[in-house]
């Protein structure tokens, strides 16, 4: 029968290849943004995070980029290696305000890396 | 331990049983959170506990769900009567002062509703 696929956003790489992955959030107050990495069978690990203040930050190996214009937010993997095959979410909260624990997350993108 | 410990790491269960999933936090988090991830979706808040403050269970879908904090550290999340569209990936996360910020996930719990 058809397999259900998991309806993601893909990314598909070659090892070494640089990696860019976008996001769109939806609340312009959002003043706060993390993305998420998710291996296969694991809970979400923190990669990096941004205030709204900035427009940009810098990893290790990885950048965030933040559009607060058009409300969009990029995530940028350098020499992109087979361990970041997984699935990234961006997460967006408030910030101070409002509900600053409740963090909002999107549908994520599959990243595959191919050696 | 050194993360944030979910069990049982599946659960099968049948239609109309009620289901406990329980959560052990990161020692001295004072902040804990359960979300639900569906297939191929992001993930779907569903309460927030935060020292003695009253939790904020604004997120849980219905009221067959609910959740407990024992001694501001382990939790229980339980579904009662449980449906075939509660099948997900419960996941619980600890955060040390509960700004959302650098949330520690575990590894959930895959429930599956027959």
């Amino acid at each position: 029968g058809e397999s259900v696929g998991l309806h993601l956003p893909t990314l598909s790489v070659q090892e070494g290849d640089n990696s860019i992955i976008n996001c769109a959030y939806s609340n312009s107050a959002s003043d706060y943004f993390i993305w998420y990495k998710q291996e296969s069978g694991k809970g979400p690990q923190f990669i990096i995070d941004i205030r709204s203040n900035m427009d940009k930050r810098q990893g290790q190996r990885v950048t965030v980029l933040l559009n607060k214009t058009v409300k969009h937010l990029s995530l940028q993997i350098a020499a992109t290696q087979p361990g970041d095959s997984a699935v990234y979410f961006c997460a967006e909260n408030m910030g101070s305000g409002g509900s600053n624990y409740k963090l909002t997350f999107g549908k994520g993108t599959l990243l595959t890396v191919n050696p | 331990g050194a993360g944030v410990s979910q069990s049982p790491s599946n659960k099968v269960t049948e239609k109309g049983k009620d289901v406990e999933l329980r959560c052990d936090p990161i020692s001295g988090h004072t902040a804990l959170y359960w979300y639900r991830q569906s297939l191929g979706q992001g993930l779907e808040f569903l309460i927030y506990f935060q020292g003695n403050s009253a939790p904020d269970k604004s997120g849980l879908p219905s009221d067959r769900f609910s959740a407990e904090r024992t001694g501001g550290s382990v939790s229980t999340l339980t579904i009662q009567r449980t449906q075939q569209e509660d099948s997900a990936v419960y996941l619980c996360a600890s955060s040390f002062q509960g700004s959302s910020e650098k949330l520690f996930f575990g590894s959930g719990t895959q429930l599956s509703v027959l």
